[in-house]
This record gives C-alpha cells, structure tokens and sequence, in this order.
C-alpha cells in the first residue's frame, strides 16, 4: 500500500526559532500533499493544499507567511513554521492521496505519522 | 464551505455491545466518506469508507450506511472489544477551489469497557 512519512516524529524548539518538516511519499507520486494541525483532544483542521510546481493554497485563517510551503519534487512536501511560538505547539501531520480512481475522484489519503512541535 | 458534525462527543458502551456515531454534511456535492480511528500520538488510520453512489458498506464487525437526502452517514461497529477504544473521526471529501478537500468531524472518545 501508500506509504507516507514524515521527519522529524518530534521536535522541540526555542521560541522565535524556524521548525521544518518533511512529508515524503515513500512509494509513490503525489502532485497534491495535505497540511493539517491537531491540538489536542481535537480534530484535525486542513491548513494547506501543497502542490508540486505551484504555489500552496492556504485555508482561511491560515498565515502563509507563518507556514511556508514548498512541494520540491513529486515526493517531497516540506512545511516550515517560521518564528515558532508556543501557542504553535501542536500534532502536525500530512497526508497524500492515492493515484487512480480512488485517489484522484474520490481523495482516498494516506496519512504520515505526523510531527510533534513543542515550541519553549 | 463544507462542514461536517459529528456526534456523540464521547460514547462508552460494555464489551460485546454496539457502538454507532453519527455524522452529518452540509454540502451535497460531497462524494466520499471516510471514518479514522486513532490512538493517542499517532496518524488515523481508515477503518472503512463508503462512496456517495452506495448506501451501505460492511467490513466484519464494521458497518457504514450514508443517507444522501439527509447529508448523514453512520458508523456501525457491533461486538465490540476493549481494543476499538480509541478516537473516531468522520470525514467528507469535497472538491472546492480546484482541489479535493478532506473535512473532518469533531471527533468521538470511544471508551469499551470488559
């Protein structure tokens, strides 16, 4: 099946600090990435869309100046949260959708492991 | 845009009853439904999903039904065991702004007592 990863699993950082993460689709290609955030005890809420070879799309709400994306290659999306503060602590995990009918009409996803930021 | 309820917020049955939660939709061009479970720190993993162009899906103890003129689908786990506690989420896919989106439901607390 798709698999998704993500690196770093956690991280803490100090505040006004710049956190990368990396989202890779391990055996296969995926033009469109997802960004979501989880506090905790709470849902998941979509930040952005990442798309390979454009800019990302950003949901309401959402400050792209805050949280860069770039989709460098059909297997790589990366998010930086830029000058991390500690109400950006959170669960942050990514998601791709599969090729074919599954993924492209009806957005099957896979899931990565997701990152967890701590920000001090 | 699309907005998914879901409920009961928290669900605590006995071991060997039956579970269901609950999801509504608010866009009817929603095309795909699927249900997450997920324990503590780690990613949701589906546990089953249903396409708008079926009613009703069945995975061993593990059920969907979706009403399309209600926008509501189900999840139906039945004989349940202390390892479904965990957190279930709904979701609808909704193609808006030239992409596929994935909204998610608030989230359910499963609790299965022995």
């Amino acid at each position: 099946g798709a698999v998704v990863s993500q690196h770093p699993s956690w991280v803490i950082c100090k505040s006004g600090t710049s956190v990368k993460i990396e989202c890779r689709s391990l055996d296969f290609q995926a033009t469109t990435m997802f960004w979501y955030r989880q506090f905790p005890k709470q849902s998941l809420m979509l930040m952005a869309t990442s798309n390979e070879g454009s800019k990302a799309t950003y949901e309401q709400g959402v400050e792209k100046d805050k949280f860069l994306i770039n989709h460098a290659s059909l297997t790589l999306s990366t998010l930086t949260v830029t000058s991390a503060h500690p109400e950006d602590s959170s669960f942050y995990i990514c998601s791709a959708p599969g090729g074919g009918l599954a993924g492209i009409i009806y957005n099957e996803q896979f899931f990565g492991p997701g990152t967890r930021l701590t920000v001090l | 845009g699309e907005n998914v309820e879901q409920h009961p917020s928290t669900l605590s049955v006995q071991e060997g009853d039956s579970a269901v939660i609950k999801c509504t939709y608010s866009d009817s061009a929603s095309n795909y439904f699927p249900w997450y479970k997920q324990e503590l720190g780690k990613r949701p993993q589906l546990i089953i999903d249903i396409r708008s162009n079926v009613g009703e899906k069945k995975d061993q103890r593990i059920a969907v039904t979706l009403n399309k003129t209600a926008k509501h689908f189900s999840l139906h786990i039945t004989e349940t065991q202390p390892e479904d506690s965990a957190v279930y989420f709904c979701a609808a896919s909704l193609f808006s702004g030239g992409y596929n989106k994935l909204i998610f439901g608030a989230g359910t607390r499963l609790a299965v007592h022995p």
